[in-house]
């Protein structure tokens, strides 16, 4: 275990379901992330929270919405998504908002949609 | 504009080689890099860092060697055993920004 925990490990789900995955850190960090890693593609970053705030929102499309009720958890709902948005989603958690000390992993959740 | 790439994205060695996985970066103001490794069905692990003051940095069998003349990173794994089999992520802070990430390389090893 890293220190950040990520539910569930796997998921399916139709374009039509509403989803939620779940991150939580006890590491007392106070940024947190949502990467999205495909297959032969570098990680995409998604959101950034800073201070349970959002700071950054890469272009991300609506159907995938984040919430951050406090530092050490964060959310990603999910609805009508495309079979395209199938990958392995990553959060990650930092001191800062910044890269100076590095990010620490989840396991992530692989998702798949059907 | 930032990027971070890798020369090779598969490696194959034999068990008991040394490793020696690449990376450049493009942002020479980028002052912390770390190394990464992820393993099949888990998140990115850290495995190292160095910051921009220093050139070489050693951990068990693992050591980081940073050349900011040519925007060089490299990761050297002594004794390449099956169990460092994975994928290696190099990523760069380019300055109190978010991290920037390669595209990894896949280190293959056989017995």
């Amino acid at each position: 275990e890293t220190g950040v925990t990520q539910t569930p490990r796997h998921l399916v789900m139709g374009m039509t379901n509403k989803k939620s995955l779940k991150c939580e850190q006890h590491l007392g960090h106070n940024a947190m992330y949502w990467y999205k890693q495909s297959a032969k593609k570098p990680l995409e970053l998604m959101f950034v929270y800073n201070f349970k705030e959002q700071t950054e929102n890469n272009s991300v499309p609506s159907r995938f919405s984040p919430e951050c009720p406090n530092s050490s958890h964060l959310f990603l709902h999910l609805h009508t998504l495309q079979p395209e948005d199938s990958a392995l989603y990553l959060c990650a958690s930092s001191q800062g908002a910044g890269g100076a000390y590095g990010y620490t992993f989840g396991s992530g959740t692989r998702l798949t949609v059907v | 504009g930032e990027s971070v790439g890798l020369h090779l994205p598969t490696l194959s060695v034999q068990e008991g080689d040394n490793s020696i996985i690449n990376c450049a970066y493009s942002n020479s103001a980028s002052d912390y890099f770390i190394w990464y490794k992820q393993e099949s069905g888990k998140g990115p692990q850290f495995i190292i860092d160095i910051r921009s003051n220093m050139d070489k940095r050693q951990g068990q069998r693992v050591t980081v060697l940073l050349n900011k003349t040519v925007k060089h990173l490299s990761l050297q794994i002594a004794a390449t055993q099956p169990g460092d089999s994975a994928v290696y992520f190099c990523a760069e802070n380019p300055g109190f920004q978010k991290l920037v990430f390669g595209t990894g390389t896949r280190l293959l090893v056989s017995p």
